[in-house]
């Protein structure tokens, strides 16, 4: 079964707007941790912001904020004030906190986003 | 503080051949991962090694396999190489400590390999 979900292959921005990147995953597991990350076309994955589980707040990290909706197993990515160079792929994953040492990570297929000027 | 290293950046190789990919961690960073990356199947997850032992493993053919050494850097093999092993490998490091839903994977640049 498909842990995580990104149901938007692709999609375009307006430089300077914000946008929202979709992500849903699938546990039974009640520690988790999920991780977005960013892929250029240099290849490098890029870690951009962690949200876990029993966190109660969504986090942020610069023009990156987390949508944590825990019932509903989404958690969004959102970018504000979108630059040129923010093109690229982006991956939601998982990793689920079973046992000591956890599982392994779970990525989704990803997004690609094209920044507009 | 370096990032993860991968070397090295670029291979070509032929099938049949054997090929070995090198892997050097964020300094006290003891767990590694290595992914297979395609256009067709996306990341897929090969195998971790947290202190010199496989801990976790993806569902690939034995022609896969990695280790690490006591300094943490990690290699990861293939042997008989075939058209369709032609991807972007990525390594991947982290503390692995308590807690580890919470352990963040810092990755490395990526051995683009090319099975002619």
């Amino acid at each position: 079964a498909q842990k995580i979900t990104q149901t938007q292959p692709g999609m375009f921005v307006q430089e300077k707007e914000a946008v929202t990147l979709d992500c849903t995953y699938d546990t039974s597991d009640p520690s988790y941790g999920l991780f977005w990350y960013k892929q250029p076309s240099s290849g490098e994955m890029i870690f951009l912001i962690y949200q876990g589980s029993y966190d109660q707040q969504n986090a942020t990290e610069g023009r990156y904020s987390l949508n944590f909706q825990k019932a509903r197993k989404s958690a969004n990515l959102v970018i504000s004030a979108s630059q040129l160079g923010d093109s690229a792929m982006y991956f939601c994953a998982m990793r689920e906190g079973a046992g000591n040492y956890g599982q392994n990570f779970v990525f989704g297929p990803g997004t690609r986003l094209s920044v507009l000027p | 503080k370096a990032g993860v290293t991968q070397t090295p950046r670029y291979l070509i190789k032929t099938r049949g051949q054997q090929v070995t990919l090198s892997c050097s961690p964020i300094s006290g960073h003891r767990s590694v991962s290595w992914y297979q990356q395609t256009p067709g199947q996306g990341l897929q997850f090969l195998f971790e090694y947290f202190s010199e032992t496989q801990r976790n493993k993806g569902n690939f053919p034995g022609r896969f396999s990695g280790r690490q050494f006591s300094n943490s850097r990690s290699e990861m093999n293939v042997s008989t190489l075939e058209l369709g092993d032609s991807a972007l490998y990525l390594c991947a490091s982290s503390l692995a400590g308590w807690g580890a839903s919470t352990d963040t994977q810092y990755f490395g640049p990526g051995t683009r390999l090319t099975v002619l």
